[in-house]
């Protein structure tokens, strides 16, 4: 069975560092495109930065390029993205997904982590 | 950068209905289209790809249609559990991967 299993909710300072994951089962993690999207309070879905994990090949959403890093680790089937510094308005439930083979489309995704940044 | 624009953004719909919602992009994506259905507390589901291809398990009354610029996601005899928020999206790899701003159908 195919999972996606994200690590738990977060509740940071502006202007700390955060790293949450995503641990893969089920399937060859090394040769499928995982994804992280961001989903703010209330709005609606938004492609933050992609990674294919066999050969840490990468690509970012302008509107994310910078201000998080995505990375991938094979040897424990885990995905990865990173905040430096966060910021208020990076509190948003971030979800995990991989692309279904050749399809351009995400047909598994993880439950979710919620972060919330206040002071 | 390839825009999505969805309509309606809220419908309301009673059991039984057929509803259409479409989506629109900023220049041509041949039939890279997907589909997506969320409800309140969940993760999305990948309803639909390539425009028209059911993801397994997805029941026949979901169809869609489309290719270029305009596509559209059609629920016939709409159900109870159909009531949620839908989300097209364009992904390719050197462009990104933008949604539309979503549909809530909602009970009439």
């Amino acid at each position: 069975e195919v999972q996606l299993l994200q690590s738990g909710a977060e509740v940071k300072k502006p202007g700390e560092s955060l790293k949450i994951s995503c641990k893969v089962s089920g399937y060859g993690f090394a040769n499928y495109w995982i994804a992280w999207m961001r989903q703010m309070p209330g709005k609606g879905l938004e492609w933050m930065a992609i990674i294919y994990p066999g050969d840490s090949d990468t690509r970012y959403s302008p509107s994310f390029q910078g201000q998080v890093t995505i990375s991938a680790d094979k040897s424990i089937n885990t995905a990865y993205l990173q905040w430096s510094s966060l910021k208020a308005s990076d509190t948003a439930i971030y979800y995990c997904a991989r692309e279904k083979d050749g399809t351009k489309a995400f047909d598994m995704w993880g439950q979710g982590t919620m972060v919330t940044v206040s002071s | 950068d390839i825009q999505m624009t969805q309509s309606p953004s809220t419908l309301s719909a009673s059991v039984g209905d057929i509803v259409t919602i479409t989506c629109r992009a900023s220049q041509s994506i041949s039939d890279w289209l997907a589909w997506y259905q969320q409800k309140p507390g969940a993760a999305p589901k990948l309803l639909i790809y390539k425009a028209s291809i059911l993801d397994r398990g997805v029941p026949s009354r979901f169809s869609g249609r489309g290719s270029g610029t305009e596509f559209a996601l059609t629920i016939y005899r709409l159900q109870p559990d159909d009531f949620a928020t839908y989300y097209c999206q364009h992904f390719n790899s050197y462009s990104g991967g933008p949604f539309g701003q979503g549909t809530k159908v909602d009970i009439k």
